[in-house]
């Protein structure tokens, strides 16, 4: 089975700084998604941004990129220029390439809060 | 595209009553839909797979017949908690596959269903 790891229960960084959330995963899988979701306090779930394992370029959203390392099995979240509105909790996922058989669930992370100190 | 709604927002029920709670895709068809239970600081946890037209599908631990999962329509997955106790309040929140825009592979949320047990 599969699993994500988040090391970070809580990280902080002050606006407008850099700061990178880390996420390990495991998977016997060559082929899968990993997605990074945001769920703020209104505690609706926020798709970040989202990778494929097949490729090798590092996703980027504006001020979010990933820093994708298939064979390390490392999916950090790295957040430029950060704002107020990013503090958050943050969750990596996984999810089996596969289109059957509950494989379209995701695996989750515990989750990182993110604090942003004006 | 891709917006998943719930409802109701918030419940606040009596111990022993039974509660519905409705996932819907505004924009997409889902066959598929899942139903998440997160407690305060916590990770997601997946109850159960939704399955349009058939049986859900229910994660280990969970009790079946507690928590009635009836996915009638393309667009409509419901969560029943019967006979309710004050240790089921929790956030209860579902997910689709989106496919708005080819994206099958992300899952998109809706916004949660607070369940209040008094």
């Amino acid at each position: 089975a599969q699993t994500v790891t988040q090391s970070q229960p809580e990280m902080s960084v002050q606006e407008a700084e850099t700061v990178t959330l880390s996420c390990t995963y495991d998977t016997s899988e060559s082929d899968y998604y990993l997605f990074w979701y945001k769920q703020p306090p209104s505690r609706q779930m926020i798709l970040v941004i989202r990778q494929e394992a097949y490729k090798q370029q590092n996703a980027t959203e504006n001020r979010f990129s990933v820093n994708f390392q298939k064979a390390a099995k490392s999916f950090s979240l790295k957040i430029s220029d950060s704002q107020l509105g990013d503090a958050a909790m943050y969750f990596c996922a996984y999810r089996s390439e596969l289109f059957q058989g509950g494989s379209e669930k995701l695996v989750f992370g515990k989750g990182t809060k993110l604090t942003v100190n004006p | 595209g891709a917006v998943v709604s719930q409802h109701p927002s918030r419940v606040i029920c009596k111990s022993g009553t039974s509660v519905k709670i409705e996932c819907r895709s505004l924009d997409f068809q889902a066959t598929t839909m899942f139903w998440y239970r997160q407690f305060p600081k916590q990770s997601l946890m997946l109850m159960a797979t939704s399955n349009e037209g058939s049986k859900a599908t229910y994660e280990q631990g969970v009790e079946k017949d507690k928590f009635l999962i009836n996915h009638a329509s393309l667009t409509l997955s419901t969560l029943t908690v019967t006979s309710a106790h004050p240790e089921d309040s929790s956030f209860y929140i579902c997910s689709a596959p989106g496919l708005a825009g080819g994206r099958g592979d992300t899952q998109y949320f809706g916004p949660g269903t607070r369940l209040t047990v008094l």
